[in-house]
């Protein structure tokens, strides 16, 4: 069982901010990292993976970025829509044998407008 | 549509029965992951197969089982039901074993033993 931390558990932003948050992973043996988005009543949507250190995504007004040997990810949402409100869960994998798409409990965000 | 199909999309069943749930993973993709979504619960990995193999394994209970057939579909077993697995079951596929790409997801089966 991998140890995924995701912070904040939740939060509520303004429409039109900019906000971010974290995915913390044990560093040993890292492989990938993986980004989805899920929105309520829908399955999950993979936003990203990234597997370099230092790499950054951009899809729209969403990024990432990774650290591999400190063990983070931050994932942007730039000018935040209504349409944002979901729950970013990330899920590191070793690449091998156990651990692979392990989720954490997610960031659940709420774009109020 | 990701391209990943599960059936049923509900269940209803008695406690103590046992279902299966069924998922065709995206075409090409070999790898086949079961997830369990409980009440206000994140998604917690049950189990994965690559090409008919068990690759990892979760926090999946004895009571439940899982295969992947030679036509790449999967099957999530769950016997003696309790009240408490009731929940969302999601398959998710991908084109890899160890998680270089992106999986894609199926909408889930929604199970709720009574």
């Amino acid at each position: 069982i991998l140890n995924v931390e995701q912070s904040p558990q939740s939060l509520h932003v303004q429409e039109g901010d900019s906000t971010n948050f974290t995915c913390s992973f044990p560093s040993s043996n890292f492989y990938a990292l993986h980004w989805y988005r899920w929105e309520t009543a829908k399955s999950p949507e993979a936003l990203f993976v990234m597997t370099l250190n230092g790499d950054e995504k951009k899809k729209g007004r969403i990024s990432a970025t990774l650290n591999t040997k400190e063990g983070y990810s931050y994932l942007y949402i730039k000018g935040s829509q209504p349409e944002d409100s979901a729950t970013y869960l990330c899920a590191p994998t070793k690449g091998t044998g156990a651990n692979n798409l392990f989720f954490g409990t997610g960031t659940r965000l709420t774009v109020i407008p | 549509d990701s391209g990943v199909t599960q059936t049923p999309k509900h269940l209803i069943t008695a406690t103590g029965q046992r279902v299966t749930l069924r998922c065709s993973p995206r075409s090409g993709d070999l790898s086949v992951y079961w997830y369990q979504q409980s009440l206000d619960q994140g998604l917690q990995f049950l189990i994965q197969y690559y090409n008919g193999e068990e690759r990892a394994k979760g926090n999946i209970l004895e009571r439940f089982s899982a295969q992947q057939f030679p036509d790449l579909h999967s099957e999530l077993n769950l016997s003696s039901l309790e009240l408490g697995d009731s929940a969302l079951y999601f398959c998710a596929s991908s084109d890899t074993p160890g998680g270089g790409t992106e999986a894609f997801f199926g909408q889930g089966t929604r199970l709720t033993v009574v």
